[in-house]
């Protein structure tokens, strides 16, 4: 069974430009989640899809946005990047959502912004 | 609200010796429990779970954890350390109601030869 697919893995942006990344989860799973992973923050929670609808939100700025499409894979989307949103960003998926905590995770997206 | 303590941002063992990482959670309600592990360049893999069952939980690769709710602990241990366990771990709770994870910051374990 193929796990969780996030593309792309690196990825160079400038301050002010836009980025958009991609999860492909688990074949069945409704539930998408995503986090930022930096050394100073930790873990940090940005949202979760279940069945195309967001069902949290974490503490982030509005410019993190994220979708998800009827086959639930998940994109989020940033825009006006800053040096701060570099990070590792992180993709899981699920069965029945983010409080079973049990979550698949990608490889990761890793983001440098210059 | 909940959250989660992790002692430690670095431990180093030694091969063979036992490997003990904290976790202490504060929660409202009872709690659900879990391990990760993130390995370099990699996502992070579910070691083990708590989910108001037996209090001793076991998991993949020799690693188990203990709830203990009158210290709100739940510790991480492995008998005999590998160098394979070279990997960081994350504590992480749940709530029924609450949908949404909160992870630890997470400990790096070192393994010595």
């Amino acid at each position: 069974k193929a796990g969780v697919t996030q593309t792309p893995r690196y990825l160079i942006k400038t301050r002010g430009q836009q980025v958009t990344l991609s999860c492909s989860p688990i074949s069945g799973h409704r539930s998408v989640s995503w986090y930022q992973q930096t050394p100073g923050q930790g873990l940090q929670f940005l949202f979760e899809y279940f069945s195309e609808t967001q069902r949290n939100k974490g503490n982030f700025p509005g410019r993190f946005s994220g979708r998800q499409f009827s086959n639930s894979r998940s994109e989020m989307n940033v825009s006006t990047l800053e040096l701060g949103d570099s990070a590792l960003y992180l993709c899981a998926s699920s069965l029945y959502g983010t409080n079973t905590g049990e979550l698949f995770f990608g490889e990761g997206s890793r983001l440098t912004v210059l | 609200a909940q959250s989660v303590t992790q002692l430690g941002s670095h431990v180093s063992v030694s091969e063979g010796a036992l490997v003990l990482l904290r976790c202490n959670y504060s929660s409202s309600v009872p709690p659900y429990l879990f391990w990760y592990v993130q390995y370099p360049n990699q996502g992070l893999q579910l070691l083990l779970k708590y989910t108001s069952a037996a209090t001793l939980v076991k998991g993949i690769n020799g690693f188990e954890a203990e709830f203990k709710k009158s210290e709100t602990s739940f510790h991480l241990t492995k008998p005999s350390a590998h160098m394979s366990d070279a990997a960081e771990y994350f504590c992480a709770v749940s709530e029924v109601g609450n949908e949404k994870l909160t992870f630890g910051t997470g400990t790096r374990l070192t393994i010595i030869p």
